[in-house]
């Protein structure tokens, strides 16, 4: 079980699209839509903001998206704001009732 | 409302054990499968162990196997996490997050505040 791969860091503009990457295997990621995706502020517990791999929860804005291609799925964040700088997670399904986050990736809105 | 109320933590020597509870209240509790994910300080989140809404099935990761063991009692709408063999590197934030399915297949739509749990060598 070893965890997916994040870029530790990014950043953007207001305004801005970043993609922050995440790369697993096929035997989970690779395999498995049950991928998503967490922002975490500092202090704060986590909030999904995608999940199957591009579905957005109720409340969640549309300028968040997500898209799995072979081994790796991606988080888009389009028109940022300041608000979005936080700590963002992947998580994919990795079989038999088990789960595998990524080592997360920090935000930073200049 | 969905509320996961987490207690239990605190300080324990090496060695030591600990139990962890989740309170549920808001959702059906039998009907999701619950989950235990940690933080250790300044890292990244880390899988530790998942209970379906039944209690048959359970998996754990790799770290906790054989020390760690989940379950739940439906009756009470409470999860519980029984820590055994503590070590320094099971230092760590604790979050009970509710599954948006019956087993551990979905995503987590609901986390609770997270309970600390000090580990001293």
């Amino acid at each position: 079980q070893s965890a997916l791969t994040q870029p530790r860091s990014v950043s953007g503009s207001p305004g801005q699209s970043v993609t922050i990457s995440c790369t697993g295997t096929s035997s989970d990621l690779g395999t498995y839509n049950s991928v998503s995706w967490y922002q975490q502020h500092p202090g704060k517990a986590p909030k999904v903001m995608i999940y199957d791999v591009s579905q957005r929860p109720s409340g969640v804005p549309d300028r968040f998206s997500g898209s799995k291609s072979a081994n790796t799925a991606s988080l888009t964040i389009s028109g940022l704001q300041a608000e979005d700088e936080a700590d963002y997670y992947c998580c994919s399904y990795a079989g038999s009732y088990t789960v595998i986050f990524g080592g997360g990736t920090k935000l930073t809105v200049l | 409302e969905v509320q996961l109320v987490e207690s239990g933590g605190g300080l324990v020597q090496a060695g030591g054990s600990l139990r962890l509870s989740c309170a549920a209240s808001g959702f059906t509790f039998s009907s999701y499968a619950m989950n235990w994910v940690r933080q250790a300080p300044g890292k990244g989140l880390e899988w530790v162990s998942g209970i379906s809404g039944s209690g048959l099935n359970i998996n754990y990761g790799n770290s906790v196997t054989g020390r760690f063991t989940i379950s739940r009692d439906n009756s009470k709408n409470t999860l519980y996490l029984q820590l055994n063999g503590l070590r320094a590197e099971d230092t760590a934030i604790y979050y009970c997050a509710k599954v948006s399915a019956t087993v551990t297949k979905g995503y987590f739509d609901y986390w609770g505040q997270g309970i600390l749990v000090t580990v001293s060598s």
